[in-house]
């Protein structure tokens, strides 16, 4: 079955990094495009940023754009969030999500458990 | 950016009732509509993909339908399981956007 599994939240003081994770398993990773969606405590979602299946096209939120970075090690199975500058308003839970085509569908038909990022001083 | 408006906020129902959820772009999004299921401590579900499309393993109560700009999430026949938060996407241009959600509550 399709696993997604996010690790590397915490709490990081504003303007500093962190680097999110997704480890992905049950499904042909490499054919696949894959999103960061994002939920503030207590708010709705927002849509963080997508990647292509190899890579090759990427596409972010205004709110993050310049400041994070989307990639894939196709060969590891594993998404990432670079996240650099951070904010109080990225405080939120990221979930890793799989779009049901290899570019970009525009949906998320699997999603993650979640990892808490809170910006804090 | 396209903006989507849910509407009620709240809807306070008893099970076995029916359920109309309604989300309204600010612009066409065509039938480039998918609803969402969350219920509370785990991620969201896809319900209803391209407006219409119920997504793998989702029962026949749920239905979706619109274009355009006006959509509707329809559940036939509140469940006990199907009290939650719902929300609607688009999927017709960049950045992809959410609806605030319609929380569904028992009565």
């Amino acid at each position: 079955q399709v696993q997604l599994v996010e690790s590397g939240g915490g709490v990081v003081q504003p303007g500093r990094s962190l680097r999110l994770s997704c480890a992905a398993s049950g499904f042909t990773f490499d054919t696949y495009g894959m999103h960061w969606v994002r939920q503030a405590p207590a708010k709705g979602l927002e849509w963080v940023a997508v990647i292509w299946y190899d890579g090759s096209d990427k596409f972010y939120a205004d709110s993050v754009k310049g400041r994070f970075t989307i990639s894939r090690d196709n060969s590891k199975n594993t998404l990432y969030l670079q996240m650099n500058s951070l904010r109080a308003e990225d405080t939120a839970v990221y979930y890793c999500t799989r779009d049901p085509r290899a570019t970009s569908a525009g949906y998320f038909d699997y999603w993650g458990q979640g990892t808490l990022v809170t910006v804090s001083s | 950016e396209i903006v989507l408006t849910q509407s009620p906020a709240t809807l306070s129902l008893s099970p076995g009732e029916r359920a109309t959820l309604s989300c309204r772009a600010s612009q066409s999004v065509s039938s480039y509509l998918a609803w969402y299921q969350q219920i509370p401590g785990q991620p969201p579900r896809l319900l209803i993909y391209d407006a219409s499309n119920r997504a793998t393993g989702i029962p026949a109560r749920f239905s979706g339908s619109g274009s355009v700009t006006d959509f509707t999430l329809t559940i036939s026949s509140l469940e006990p399981e199907d009290f939650a938060v719902y929300y609607c996407q688009q999927r017709s241009s960049w950045p992809l956007t959410f609806g605030g959600g319609t929380k569904v509550e028992i009565k």
